[in-house]
């Protein structure tokens, strides 16, 4: 069974700018959480989606979004980018979401200049 | 608040000497625990979970963790370490909705001597 998967791998883009980004989760799997990491401030939850509706959520700006499909695919949204945004942007997926450990995708690393 | 502390930031152990990391933890009811491994420039993989029941829980690649209630924690250990063992690990309690809101702590970079 293929893993979580994530695109791009890397990105690089400007301040100003917004970037959206997009996680495949496991075959079966409903659930889909994002996180952020940086050196500064860890492993960071953003938000999780299941059944297309954001379930939980962290505390970041509004800035931040994201979405599901049907299809349990989701992507994440960043608007106004700014260089604190520069992270590696983690996707995990999990099977029913609840009670169930999460499979994490291997990343997109924005670079934000 | 949930929290997790890892209250080492790196620790090396040489090759073949076992190995333990800690992890304290504060939850207000019986906490859903994992422990993840996390390589450079990779996602994390799940090593081990603790949901309930049997509070020594078995892991792949050999590790084990221990939750103790009266102490707070999860520690991961290792009777033997591989030079391949060498990364960062991620102790988290689950929260949230579902606990599907994973709360880390800051992680502890493991070195391994030969």
């Amino acid at each position: 069974k293929a893993g979580v998967t994530q695109t791009p791998r890397y990105l690089i883009k400007t301040r100003g700018q917004q970037v959206t980004l997009s996680c495949s989760p496991i075959s079966g799997h409903r659930s889909v959480s994002w996180y952020q990491q940086t050196p500064g401030q860890g492993l960071q939850f953003l938000f999780e989606y299941f059944s297309e509706t954001q379930r939980n959520k962290g505390n970041f700006p509004g800035r931040f979004s994201g979405r599901q499909f049907s299809n349990s695919r989701s992507e994440m949204n960043v608007s106004t980018l700014e260089l604190g945004d520069s992270a590696l942007y983690l996707c995990a997926s999990s099977l029913m979401g609840s009670n169930n450990e999460q499979f994490f995708g291997p990343g997109t690393r924005l670079t934000v200049l | 608040a949930q929290s997790v502390t890892q209250p080492d930031i790196h620790i090396t152990v040489s090759e073949g000497a076992s190995l333990e990391l800690r992890c304290n933890y504060s939850y207000g009811a019986t906490p859903y625990l994992f422990w993840y491994v996390q390589s450079p420039g990779q996602g994390l993989q799940l090593l081990l979970k603790y949901f309930s029941g049997d509070t020594l829980v078995q892991g792949i690649k050999g590790f084990e963790a221990e939750f103790k209630r009266s102490q707070s924690s999860f520690n991961l250990r290792k009777p033997s370490v591989h030079w391949s063992d060498a990364a960062e690990y991620f102790c988290a309690v689950g929260a949230g909705t579902g606990f599907q809101k994973l709360v880390f702590g800051t992680g502890t970079r493991l070195l391994v001597s030969p």
